[in-house]
């Protein structure tokens, strides 16, 4: 069956650093892929997603590019901000089955 | 546009007894789907639904129906709750277009505690 990879975290940075967090997929098809971020205590917002291969997503800084060789769908942001402390979920929709397969979340915390 | 709305946002259960969240959309969306969020595991599809009278097992269904009489509502009834079943669940909403770009929006999710 589907599934989705991500690095485990929680993610330390300092304000205005680089990050990216890792995603792999494995899937039977051709799928959708997206990134979800969690503010605390809330419930999960569409960040960026791409619907096929080298297709580039992006939003609010962040990029993300769906490359089938690799499997991979990794998040990028070239400098972070303290509000960016979230928990960041990489999912996919594959083109059989209309609902989401998400990896298990990624927190990030960003220090000031 | 109220978007996707979970009643309610809290719930204490006794284990054994039943209940149903509830969830609407006012976007008439066609897809549908209920997913439970556990510490470290993601979010796990419980069903999913393509359409009004559709639906369809996810990861963890155990324990879980739904029905789905309109475009709009997908509630999620707990048979006989269980301690295994306390969690944050999300309901969420998606539209169709050609070519696969879909848009899902999530609730604001219910806290469950089954005691």
């Amino acid at each position: 069956g589907d599934s989705v990879t991500q690095m485990e975290g929680p993610v330390t940075l300092s304000e205005e650093a680089f990050l990216t967090i890792n995603c792999t997929y494995t899937a039977t098809g051709y799928p959708s892929l997206f990134w979800y971020v969690q503010y605390p205590g809330e419930g999960l917002q569409l960040l960026l997603k791409a619907t096929k291969a080298d297709d580039k997503g992006s939003n609010k800084g962040f990029e993300a590019t769906y490359r089938k060789e690799t499997t991979s769908f990794h998040l990028e942001k070239g400098s972070v901000q303290v509000s960016d402390s979230a928990v960041y979920f990489c999912a996919l929709m594959d083109t059989g089955r209309r609902a989401l397969t998400f990896g298990s979340g990624t927190r990030l915390q960003v220090q000031p | 546009n109220a978007g996707v709305t979970q009643t309610p946002k809290f719930q204490v259960l006794k284990t054994g007894q039943s209940m149903t969240l509830q969830c609407a959309q006012d976007m008439n969306h066609e897809y549908m789907s209920w997913y439970r969020q556990d510490p470290g595991m993601g979010l796990r599809l419980i069903h999913y639904s393509v359409g009004a009278g559709i639906t369809d097992q996810g990861e963890v269904p155990n324990g879980y129906n739904v029905s789905r009489s309109t475009t709009e509502d997908f509630p999620l009834r707990l048979l006989s709750a269980a301690p295994s079943q306390t969690s944050v669940y999300f309901c969420a909403s998606s539209y169709v277009r050609t070519g696969g770009s879909y848009g899902y929006t999530f609730g604001s999710g219910t806290r469950l505690t089954v005691v």
